[in-house]
């Protein structure tokens, strides 16, 4: 099934260190979503973008919806442990529409 | 309990059972999806539901899956005549409107290992 293209797919990097991962996708979404999934839960949401060129922050995380409704970024600044876990990137079309999934970022946090 | 909620949480099937999986939504929400994510991947999609009607069932992927959501809320999912490639997590997920906004809500997932 299609899946959006999310890089990098793995981070081994040192506490108190900025993160980036970005995704693409050759359609257009009307909505980016980021998600976070640790080991044996199910994904949690992070962020939400409803327009083209939103900027959000949720604390230490800032995301964005890329202006050609085709691709989106996730920063994480000054890392910690807890932050270990595999990022996911998703898109929506419409509302009632299924999540499509990048193939996600396992991030690996040294302490 | 407040989340989305799936049991069995741990499945393991010999090559050829029937399984069925079981989804608790968030209570009152009336969209509800299936997802099913392969080892090292991303979740994919199976299945949408609108209280009881199946709106969306283009990702299921073969006649031997099955999903229903009788009267609006749990929904259980259905595997025939299992196989090994079926092995997988399957997520189940609700929200509670159909505005751009709505928030899809996960649960913890079912893991199937097909043997």
């Amino acid at each position: 099934g299609q899946q959006l293209n999310q890089s990098p797919q793995s981070m081994f990097i040192q506490e108190g260190e900025d993160v980036s991962m970005n995704c693409t996708s050759s359609s257009i979404f009307n909505t980016w979503l980021w998600y976070k999934q640790d080991p044996g839960e199910g994904p949690v949401l992070l962020i939400a973008l409803y327009k083209a060129g939103e900027l959000t922050s949720n604390g230490r995380l800032t995301a964005q919806f890329g202006i050609t409704r085709k691709d989106s970024f996730l920063n994480i600044s000054a890392s910690i442990p807890s932050d270990v876990g595999i990022y996911f990137c998703a898109g929506r079309y419409n509302a009632g529409n299924m999540l499509t999934f990048g193939g996600g970022t396992r991030l690996m946090v040294k302490p | 309990g407040a989340g989305v909620s799936q049991s069995p949480r741990y499945k393991v099937a010999k090559r050829g059972q029937d399984v069925a999986l079981r989804c608790d939504p968030i209570s009152g929400h009336v969209s509800l999806f299936w997802y099913q994510q392969a080892l090292g991947q991303g979740p994919e999609f199976l299945t949408y539901f609108q209280n009881e009607a199946q709106l969306d069932k283009s990702g299921l992927p073969s006649d031997r899956f099955f999903a229903e959501r009788p009267e609006g809320s749990v929904s259980t999912l259905k595997i025939q005549r299992t196989q090994q490639e079926d092995s997988a997590v399957y997520l189940c997920a609700s929200s509670s409107s159909g505005t751009l906004q709505e928030t899809q809500y996960f649960g913890p997932g079912t893991r199937l290992l097909v043997l």
